[in-house]
């Protein structure tokens, strides 16, 4: 089946030691999404590429970078993760097309600071 | 800019009662409008989604959705809910048009059905 995976699902690191979280899609998906997710909140647009085009929402801190290589992959990169960053981290694909306008979500990898 | 106000952060309902989870939007321009679901730590699943035609929208699970465009509106409805209907419920909204079609999520409404 087609799909939207993230590993790992659980992710643990220490206060400001760099970590990345990777997402990989088989549906060849124009755009890619990462959400970050508090508890008991409504998922948070962080930045999104299409094809390789990255924009970046205004308010996600410096401290998150991205990447995306190729079609199918893309990474999360959190450069000195704070207390703050503890949080669920959700990607999505999209086609783009205006005709299949939802995305498509990962499992999410549940990031836990120490 | 849009946003998504979901009335009711919480709602506990009875096995095999109906439900409806309301939401209301606002946006200068035309927007696309979706309900999705979240299971406990697992990502989202779109359950129905309007994107033009009739205002009455039938998603999986038995749930549909009707889009009040007067009243900017797209309350999520199900007849009889089971156990496994136990989960969080957002309400999303996409500008027509925008780039990337990015999406602005409401608050989020807990559903706990009781047995």
């Amino acid at each position: 089946d087609a799909m939207v995976i993230q590993n790992p699902r659980y992710q643990v690191t220490q206060f400001g030691k760099p970590v990345t979280l990777s997402c990989s899609q088989t549906l060849n998906h124009n755009v890619m999404y990462w959400y970050q997710q508090k508890s008991s909140q409504a998922p948070k647009l962080l930045f999104h590429y299409y094809d390789k085009d990255f924009n970046n929402e205004a308010d996600t801190p410096d401290n998150f970078q991205s990447r995306r290589p190729n079609t199918s992959f893309c990474f999360l990169d959190i450069r000195s993760p704070g207390l703050g960053d503890a949080a669920m981290y959700l990607c999505a694909t999209s086609s783009g097309l205006a005709a299949t306008y939802e995305q498509y979500f990962g499992p999410g990898t549940r990031l836990t600071v120490t | 800019a849009q946003s998504v106000t979901q009335l009711d952060s919480q709602v506990p309902v009875f096995e095999e009662a109906p439900v409806e989870l309301r939401c209301n939007y606002s946006s200068s321009v035309s927007v696309y409008l979706f309900w999705y679901v979240q299971y406990p730590n697992q990502g989202l699943q779109l359950l129905l989604k309007y994107l033009s035609g009739s205002t009455l929208v039938k998603g999986i699970n038995g749930f549909e959705a009707e889009f009040n465009k007067s009243q900017t509106s797209f309350h999520l409805r199900k007849p009889s809910v089971h156990i496994s209907d136990t989960a969080e419920y957002f309400c999303a909204v996409s500008e027509i048009g925008a780039a990337g079609n990015k999406l602005t999520f409401g608050g989020g409404t807990r559903v706990l059905v009781k047995p």
